[in-house]
């Protein structure tokens, strides 16, 4: 059984530029979580949602981001207009269920120039 | 905020058993006790969690005090592998709510020396 799985690893974009990251959740699994960890920060929760539904996204900031977990397919993380601010390492995580334990990917790390 | 209190770092010999305390003094009835650890950025994993009784699993032991106020994360034979940040989390499991995050405080920086 395959874990979360998270795409690019790395990705490098320029000021202004869109930023896609994809979250594959386990297998199984229909909730998706998305964390960002600031260098030398915590992790700090953004979006949480089920297939086709923002469940909650209180942690998402206003502008600029917004995430998305279609019927088909990953879960896309969208960053546009990247600003320096926006390089961290952007984790997901999946759960079959709201109360059962989270199970993380491997992250994308976002570098903006 | 997170509601637990960590040591900021610790230190333990390989091979010894390292302990990992976690307070939690404001914890609720329906509030699970979980630990996660980071190992360089890598993301996180996770190792074990409970509710009141103490929990074993292939990676490590969790402890948690009768009052449920303060726990400890055991890894019996620590190997330099396990050098890492590790999260102790206090989370509801609420079937019915929508708030499924996890607060992440700045955790415990262990060091396995050999």
């Amino acid at each position: 059984n395959a874990g979360v799985m998270q795409n690019p690893r790395h990705l490098v974009r320029r000021r202004g530029q869109e930023a896609r990251l994809r979250c594959s959740p386990m297998k199984g699994h229909s909730h998706v979580y998305w964390y960002r960890q600031l260098p030398e920060e915590g992790l700090k929760f953004m979006v949480y949602l089920q297939k086709e539904n923002i469940i909650d996204e209180s942690g998402m900031p206003k502008e600029r981001f917004s995430a998305e977990f279609p019927k088909e397919g990953p879960s896309i993380l969208r960053i546009q207009q990247v600003v320096r601010g926006d390089s961290a390492a952007y984790f997901c995580a999946s759960s079959r269920h709201l109360a059962e334990t989270q199970y993380f990917g491997p992250g994308t790390r976002l570098l903006v120039l | 905020d997170a509601k637990t209190t960590q040591p900021t770092s610790m230190d333990c010999a390989e091979g010894r058993a390292a302990n990992l305390p976690c307070n939690h003094s404001t914890i609720s009835g329906n509030e699970y006790v979980y630990w996660y650890r980071q190992i360089h950025s890598q993301g996180p994993q996770y190792i074990i969690h409970g509710l009141k009784n103490n929990e074993t699993n292939e990676m490590a032991s969790l402890i948690i005090t009768e009052d449920r106020k303060s726990s400890t994360l055991i890894l019996p034979h620590a190997t330099l592998r396990d050098t890492a940040v590790y999260y102790c989390i206090v989370r509801v499991e609420n079937y019915g709510g929508s708030q499924g995050n996890l607060i992440f405080g700045k955790g415990t920086k262990l060091s396995v020396k050999p």
